[in-house]
């Protein structure tokens, strides 16, 4: 079967600070891979989409990056982290061959300070 | 414009009552639609899923009705359970097989016992 890891899952982390989040999948070859963030009281942001490795789509211009260097894995990273980048943060995959459904992780709680 | 709409940030109803969800979506381009439920500090769990040429699925207690004229769904559940208190989202792919799936704001059901 297929699952889906997620770490950490509380981040404390002070402005200026870099992150990296990491997300991996397993069971499951070629998937779609997601970063959605749930910021308070908000629903949840596309940040990005990832088809294959190497193929990074952004949704919205942030302070955020993304990253897929293996088929399974997926990191969201910042040089620099900023107050408003607190949030809820969350991966998911979905089958390649879409319009199907999507199975997020437990999700990071980051806060920063 | 590629947006999903829940417009209803709660919704209040009682234990064996009808509880319909609502969401709207501004493009004829989505073509395949989710429904997702979350408990706070997790992931969202996926719930039923209708396609563009379908106006209903059924799954026990949970059906959903699309209206692609008024590109309007909703989510009905059929009677509500205190377990069903929770947030659900409603979500939508875009067709041309891009990967990209849009989620909703969430609407928040508290089920009264």
């Amino acid at each position: 079967s297929q699952t889906i890891h997620q770490w950490p899952a509380t981040l404390v982390q002070p402005v200026g600070s870099p992150l990296s989040l990491e997300c991996t999948v397993e069971g499951t070859s070629n998937p779609n891979l997601y970063w959605y963030r749930q910021a308070a009281g908000r629903g949840l942001q596309l940040l990005f989409y990832s088809v294959g490795i190497g193929q990074i789509s952004s949704e919205v211009p942030q302070n955020l990056s993304a990253s897929r260097p293996q088929d399974r894995q997926f990191i969201l990273s910042s040089k620099k982290l900023l107050l408003s980048d607190s949030g809820f943060y969350l991966c998911a995959w979905s089958r390649g061959d879409f319009n199907t459904e999507a199975f997020f992780g437990q999700g990071t709680r980051l806060t920063v300070v | 414009d590629q947006q999903v709409k829940q417009n209803s940030p709660s919704l209040s109803v009682q234990e064996g009552r009808i509880s319909i969800l609502n969401c709207d979506y501004t493009n004829s381009m989505f073509d395949y639609f989710l429904w997702y439920k979350k408990y706070p500090a997790e992931g969202p769990t996926f719930l039923i899923s209708i396609s563009s040429i379908k106006d209903k699925n059924e799954d026990g207690r949970f059906t959903v009705f699309l209206n692609k004229s008024a590109k309007h769904l909703s989510l009905h559940i059929v009677p509500p359970q205190p377990g069903d208190s929770a947030v659900y989202f409603c979500a939508a792919w875009w067709s041309g097989n891009t990967g990209k799936l849009i989620f909703g704001q969430g609407t928040t059901l508290q089920v009264k016992p």
